[in-house]
């Protein structure tokens, strides 16, 4: 597509359900990354993929965060037992080879868990 | 520990002014310094980069300034226009093998009054 593509938008969980936000990167980026923003903060880095491999997850909060990305392409980010701490808008972003310095982002879902 | 600490938190300029946002970092092992250009409900766009290599980066009415010896870069925003309010970032990448993730300063809010 022409851009990094995320659903749903918004989100809206009670506490301690299970929730899948999916992302679609620019057809042909081989990296893929994860971000969440908090309100009035900048992002924070959660993971990184180059391909089908999970290349850095350091910035995963716990246990509770996983993120796969099967074939290369559309990623899944997945919260287990959402907290109202989770609350955040999460971004994707890709870039064209390992270590492009200019991601593209996408728009992000607002996650709330009330 | 916040790595990339920015400021102000938010400025206000004259249409037709020079909006100026600083950032400093920490840590030196830090090689690439881009900022962000975030409108309400998008994703962050890259708006300009730099490398410690050079002190000055110009593009358009955007110029990114570098002090490698103080370890502080700002973004200058000269003739600032009522479509430039918007929040930016600054964020700097760390070198080192898979290593790609962006550390964010907290963002500045932008608002140019006609």
């Amino acid at each position: 597509g022409a851009g990094v593509s995320q659903t749903p938008s918004n989100k809206v969980t009670e506490k301690g359900k299970y929730v899948e936000l999916r992302c679609d990167p620019i057809s042909g980026h081989t990296a893929l990354y994860w971000y969440r923003q908090s309100l009035g903060q900048g992002p924070e880095f959660l993971i990184y993929f180059q391909g089908t491999g999970a290349a850095d997850d350091s910035g995963l909060p716990n246990d509770r965060f996983f993120a796969v990305r099967p074939e290369g392409s559309v990623s899944t980010l997945k919260i287990q037992r959402t907290e109202r701490g989770d609350s955040a808008v999460y971004l994707c972003a890709s870039s064209d080879r390992t270590g492009s310095y200019g991601y593209t982002f996408g728009s992000g879902t607002r996650l709330t868990v009330v | 520990q916040q790595q990339v600490k920015q400021s102000p938190q938010s400025l206000i300029v004259q249409k037709g002014g020079i909006s100026i946002i600083n950032c400093a970092y920490e840590n030196t092992a830090f090689d690439y310094f881009p900022w962000y250009q975030q409108f309400p409900g998008k994703g962050p766009a890259l708006l300009i980069a730099i490398r410690p290599d050079v002190s000055e980066k110009k593009e358009g009415r955007f110029t990114i300034s570098f002090n490698k010896s103080a370890k502080q870069f700002s973004l200058h925003i000269m003739d600032s226009q009522p479509g430039d309010s918007a929040t930016y970032f600054c964020a700097a990448r760390r070198s080192g093998a898979g290593s790609y993730q962006l550390t964010f300063g907290k963002g500045t809010k932008l608002s140019v009054i006609p």
